[in-house]
């Protein structure tokens, strides 16, 4: 069984730009949480979508967003970027919901110049 | 507000050298505690589940136990493919996953 996925691994952005991140979580489930690493903070919770609905949401400012469509792919958005925005972003997929085990994928690392 | 803390932030261990890793947790309604591993550049891995007090999990050389108010990771006669950074994790009444800052754990042959 495939794990969850993400794309792309690697990526760099100058301050003010906006990036996507996706992610394709294990196949059957359905509940898809973003996280972001950094070596001062940790993992940080994002937000979190089930059946296309966001679900939780953790402290970010608004720049932050997401999405999920209908085959449980998600997606996430970051505008304006800033300097503090360079991290490890891990996606994690679960069954039904965040309550079950999570499994994360690889993380997109983002450079912001 | 829901805290993890881990202690050590690191350890460094002669291999076949048992020890433990902790986590303390003040959480408004547990819904379970996870244990992760994550190797450098990589996603967390998931090990363990716990989700009541008194419960425990082995897996190889690593077994995690979990009281009211902490978890233990007790690894026994580790290797150096032991090496990686803990993480440990609760599931608050939202939902939501909260994180410690993760033990380094360093295993010298």
């Amino acid at each position: 069984k495939a794990g969850v996925t993400q794309t792309p691994r690697y990526l760099i952005k100058t301050r003010g730009q906006q990036v996507t991140l996706s992610c394709s979580p294990i196949s059957g489930h359905r509940s898809v949480s973003w996280y972001q690493q950094t070596p001062g903070q940790g993992l940080q919770f994002l937000f979190e979508y089930f059946s296309e609905t966001q679900r939780n949401k953790g402290n970010f400012p608004g720049r932050f967003s997401g999405r999920q469509f209908s085959n449980s792919r998600s997606e996430m958005n970051v505008s304006t970027l800033e300097l503090g925005d360079s991290a490890l972003y891990l996606c994690a997929s679960s069954w039904r919901t965040t309550q079950e085990t999570q499994y994360f994928g690889p993380g997109t690392r983002l450079l912001v110049l | 507000e829901d805290q993890v803390t881990q202690s050590p932030e690191a350890l460094r261990l002669q291999e076949g050298e048992s020890s433990s890793l902790n986590c303390s947790y003040t959480v408004s309604g547990l819904r379970g505690l996870f244990w992760y591993r994550q190797d450098p550049g990589k996603g967390p891995e998931f090990l363990f589940t716990l989700y009541s007090a008194g419960e425990e999990k082995e897996k190889e050389r690593l077994k995690a136990t979990l009281t009211k108010k902490e978890s233990f990771l007790h690894i026994t006669a580790p290797k150096p493919e032991d090496s990686a950074t803990y993480l440990c994790a609760v599931q608050d009444e939202a939902q939501k996953l909260v994180f410690g800052q993760g033990t380094r754990l360093t295993i010298n042959p």
